[in-house]
């Protein structure tokens, strides 16, 4: 058990539809980073936050926003879901956020688009 | 544009005998380079990080290399036991960017 926390564990939605994830990292980590994980694309880096600030961004959808917010829990809100956006989506913690940093996966929400 | 390959999708070895797994990259260079184990349904599990001016690093049974001329990282688990059974999976990392490729699936049969 890494200590990071998701919820929900499975999501199944419809396309055009919006969902929320959430994520609590490990205690004294300030920094939480979101993955999307699919069968076609592997482990994409989507974006990073550090202490409530936005600190990187990779291949983030428009569609897709995230935050952090003061007790550090995130959380990620995809719209306008499509077919393509099924995947496992993992949230890490570390605690500086730096890339030196051991990064804690939590287990991972499944969401599957019908 | 910036590839990471990882040998193969697949890798059978026998229990005892030394697993070695290949990441190559091509367009990039990292500062640093990270190894993960991932197992089925689960999230990534950090194993070693090496840095781009250490050419080796160790930890119990497990050693990385990193040869950026090469542009090449290789990861040995020795003496492999069927736990080790996972997908590894390497991750590239230069300022806040951070790639990963996507990983081999090592199979230690008893």
């Amino acid at each position: 058990d890494s200590g990071v926390t998701q919820t929900p564990k499975h999501l199944i939605t419809a396309t055009g539809q919006r969902v929320t994830l959430r994520c609590s990292p490990r205690s004294g980590d300030l920094s939480v980073y979101w993955y999307q994980q699919s069968l076609d694309q592997g482990l994409q880096f989507l974006i990073q936050y550090y202490n409530g600030e936005e600190r990187a961004k990779g291949n983030i959808l428009e569609r897709f926003s995230a935050q952090q917010f003061p007790d550090l829990h995130s959380e990620l809100n995809l719209s306008s879901l499509e077919l393509g956006d099924s995947a496992l989506y993992f949230c890490a913690s570390s605690v500086l956020g730096v890339y030196t940093d051991t990064q804690y996966f939590g287990p991972g929400t499944r969401l599957t688009v019908l | 544009s910036q590839k990471i390959e990882q040998n193969s999708e697949a890798l059978n070895i026998q229990e005892g005998k030394t697993a070695t797994l290949t990441c190559n990259y091509t367009n990039y260079s990292p500062a640093y380079l990270q190894w993960y184990r991932q197992d089925p349904g689960r999230g990534p599990v950090f194993l070693l990080l090496i840095r781009e001016n250490e050419k080796e690093k160790r930890k119990e049974r497990l050693k990385v290399t990193f040869d950026t001329t090469l542009k090449q990282s290789l990861f040995h688990i020795t003496a492999s036991q069927p736990a080790d059974s996972a997908t590894y999976l390497c991750a590239l990392v230069n300022n806040n960017d951070m790639r990963f490729g996507a990983g081999t699936r090592l199979t230690v049969k008893p």
